[in-house]
């Protein structure tokens, strides 16, 4: 089975909100976490990582945060537009090859 | 820098014929590759990898393998299709050594019917 899930399936934003998409993983032992974002009939792209010895990191317009005590990742992505409809996906480390995917998040933006 | 490619990127196959996807890396060398599949609606199930030429591992049993030919060059195959094996299939690599970030081809669908 999954190491690694998501809270829910879907997410409807309306422009301009903030989006925050959640995951939790039951390896505790993993070291490194990366959303990526996945547009239709294409492969997924990175959007943003994170090391286990950070609890927050920001790109641009994304923010990841990490709550090791609870293996709790979130995504926050701030004034969601309508390019950020996809599927969202996290993933971890949970050895030095190979990276478990979650089921991943539609998340929908309405105008 | 660093492409991947591969190909084909539609495919139509019936029950019980062979199956051959290819990828190839460019613009590094001695890279970690990844075959995942993902059913429709679904998240990325890792098939096989690979952290050197000829070294392949599996990660489900199935009717499908995996070949490393080249450096840069993985291969997924089937001899004989199962109706089950229709889905999307993604080439991925890394950069050799250990984890890091999956950098993901454009996809292959197969339908197999």
């Amino acid at each position: 089975g999954e190491s690694v899930g998501l809270h829910l399936p879907t997410l409807s934003v309306q422009e301009g909100d903030n989006s925050i998409i959640n995951c939790a993983y039951s390896n505790s032992a993993s070291d490194y976490f990366i959303w990526y974002k996945q547009e239709s009939g294409k492969g997924p792209q990175f959007i943003i990582d994170i090391r286990s010895n950070m609890d927050k990191r920001q790109g641009q317009r994304v923010t990841v945060l990490l709550n090791k005590t609870v293996k709790h990742l979130s995504l926050q992505i701030a004034a969601t537009q309508p390019g950020d409809s996809a599927v969202y996906f996290c993933a971890e480390n949970d050895n030095d090859y190979k990276l478990s995917f979650g089921a991943g998040t539609t998340v929908t933006v309405r105008a | 820098s660093q492409t991947i490619h591969q190909w084909p990127a539609t495919l139509v196959q019936p029950v019980g014929s062979p199956l051959s996807l290819e990828c190839t890396v460019e613009g590094t060398s001695n890279p970690n590759l990844y075959w995942y599949r993902q059913a429709a609606g679904r998240g990325l199930q890792l098939l096989f990898y690979s952290v050197g030429i000829g070294q392949i591992s599996s990660e489900v049993p199935q009717n499908l393998s995996a070949s490393r030919p080249q450096d840069r060059q993985f291969i997924l195959s089937s001899k004989k299709l199962l109706l089950s094996d229709s889905g999307f299939y993604l080439c991925a690599w890394s950069r050799g050594g250990s984890t890091g970030e999956l950098f993901f081809g454009e996809g292959s669908r197969l339908t197999v019917l």
